[in-house]
């Protein structure tokens, strides 16, 4: 049974710590997502990878989020620093290129308190 | 400015009855669309899309409609059951992107 997993699932942090997420894409998709979802924004994407590229990350905040590919398996985001109003469910995706349909973790809920 | 858009945050239908969810865009270069659901504390799940080279696609109780000329899609669910009560994402893709555009979602809830 082949599933997008996250890590970890509940994460409570204090403002100006460092967050990292973790996501495991089904093993054949070359393209991860990540996306964050509130209810003022809904889901919005954040980054996206194509065979562990970089190929868009303007959703995303500079100067304090991070998205890395270090290899096929692993993809994180990282905050630093962290604050209240980064507080969401993050959820990671992936997919085969031009597919189409992604197939989504179970997502990060995160609070910065 | 949201280009894929759900203005319906909520809604409830009887058990047996049909529910209507509308997504309405802006973009006219999408050309494909889905339909996503989501419960608690779970990710979205792929429920059924339609290319823009159609105008109907069926999957047992679940029917999307596109309306390319009034940019609008609504999924249909004949009849509907308490299962399916959860968060529905309308999300919208144009050719040669891989990203999908999400709306924000609106909530079924369906009563016995």
């Amino acid at each position: 049974d082949a599933r997008v997993t996250q890590t970890p699932r509940h994460k409570v942090t204090e403002m100006g710590q460092e967050v990292t997420m973790r996501c495991q894409p089904i093993l054949g998709h070359n393209t991860v997502f990540w996306y964050r979802q509130t209810m003022m924004q809904g889901l919005e994407l954040l980054a996206y990878f194509r065979n562990r590229a970089p190929l868009d990350d303007s959703g995303m905040p500079k100067d304090r989020f991070s998205a890395e590919m270090p290899d096929a398996t692993l993809a994180t985001l990282k905050i630093q620093p962290s604050e209240p109003r980064d507080s969401a469910v993050y959820f990671c995706a992936s997919g085969l290129d031009k597919a189409d349909t992604q197939y989504f973790g179970p997502g990060t809920r995160l609070t910065v308190l | 400015d949201q280009q894929v858009k759900q203005n319906s945050p909520s809604l409830s239908v009887q058990e047996g009855r049909i529910s209507i969810l509308n997504c309405d865009y802006t973009n006219s270069m999408f050309d494909y669309f889905l339909w996503y659901k989501k419960y608690p504390a779970e990710g979205p799940t792929f429920l059924i899309s339609i290319s823009s080279i159609k105008d109907k696609n069926e999957d047992g109780r679940f029917t999307v409609f596109l309306n390319k000329s009034a940019k609008h899609l609504s999924l249909h669910i004949v009849p509907s059951q308490p299962g399916d009560s959860a968060v529905y994402f309308c999300a919208a893709s144009s050719p040669g992107y891989s990203t999908l555009t999400f709306g924000k979602g609106t909530m079924l809830l369906v009563s016995p």
